[in-house]
């Protein structure tokens, strides 16, 4: 049984460009949220997709944007990217209709942005 | 109101001794606090989790110890081993379909032989 997956999982950018992060979610999963991991700190949540809209929102500004497509997998877009978006970009799923709260991450993104 | 705080930063424990990690939240409407697990290069793994009905909660060598009037819970590792060095993070989400995960900030543990 596959887990979460994500790619690529390093990557470099240069301030301003745009960057896409992919991720297919666990077998059985049907919810992706994003999160992002500053280096030395916990990861903050970015955004939730189920049935495939932005169901919740984290403290990040519309740079930041997702989608999530018929088979559950999800991408997280960033436009016009900063020095300070150079993180560690966690994609976790859950099933909706199991207890809150229990995640599954991937391995994580790691961007840099120079 | 949103913020768990947790302590310490680092921690460094003997082999076989015990490692406690603490976390603090303010925010009441939180009714579901996991512990997570991250090796270097590797996402977070879930350890073990509570619910606020119960104030401790016991998974082999590893316990929750919730105490809700205080809004504190901890995480006790009994018999700690080389191979539980890692950096854990407690976090803390509210029920009712929100899985929005609000993490503290990490605790570095290292077990020494």
């Amino acid at each position: 049984d596959a887990g979460v997956t994500q790619s690529p999982t390093h990557l470099i950018k240069t301030r301003g460009q745009q960057v896409t992060l992919r991720c297919s979610p666990k077998s059985g999963h049907d919810t992706v949220s994003w999160y992002q991991q500053a280096l030395g700190q916990g990861p903050q949540f970015i955004f939730q997709y189920y049935e495939e809209e932005e169901r919740q929102r984290g403290n990040f500004p519309d740079r930041f944007s997702g989608h999530q497509f018929p088979n559950y997998s999800s991408e997280l877009n960033v436009n016009a990217l900063l020095l300070g978006d150079s993180a560690l970009y966690l994609c976790a799923s859950s099933f909706r209709g199991v207890n809150t709260g229990e995640l599954f991450f991937g391995e994580g993104s790691r961007l840099t942005v120079l | 109101q949103q913020q768990v705080k947790q302590s310490p930063q680092s921690l460094i424990v003997q082999k076989g001794g015990i490692s406690i990690i603490n976390c603090a939240y303010e925010n009441t409407a939180f009714d579901y606090f996991p512990w997570y697990q991250q090796f270097p290069g590797k996402g977070p793994a879930l350890l073990i989790a509570i619910r606020p009905d119960v104030s401790e909660k016991k998974e082999g060598r590893f316990t929750i110890s919730f105490n809700k009037s205080a809004k504190q819970f901890s995480l006790h590792i009994m018999d700690s081993q080389p191979g539980d060095s890692a950096t854990y993070f407690c976090a803390a989400s509210m029920s009712k379909g929100n899985e929005k995960l609000t993490f503290g900030t990490g605790t570095r543990l290292t077990i020494i032989p």
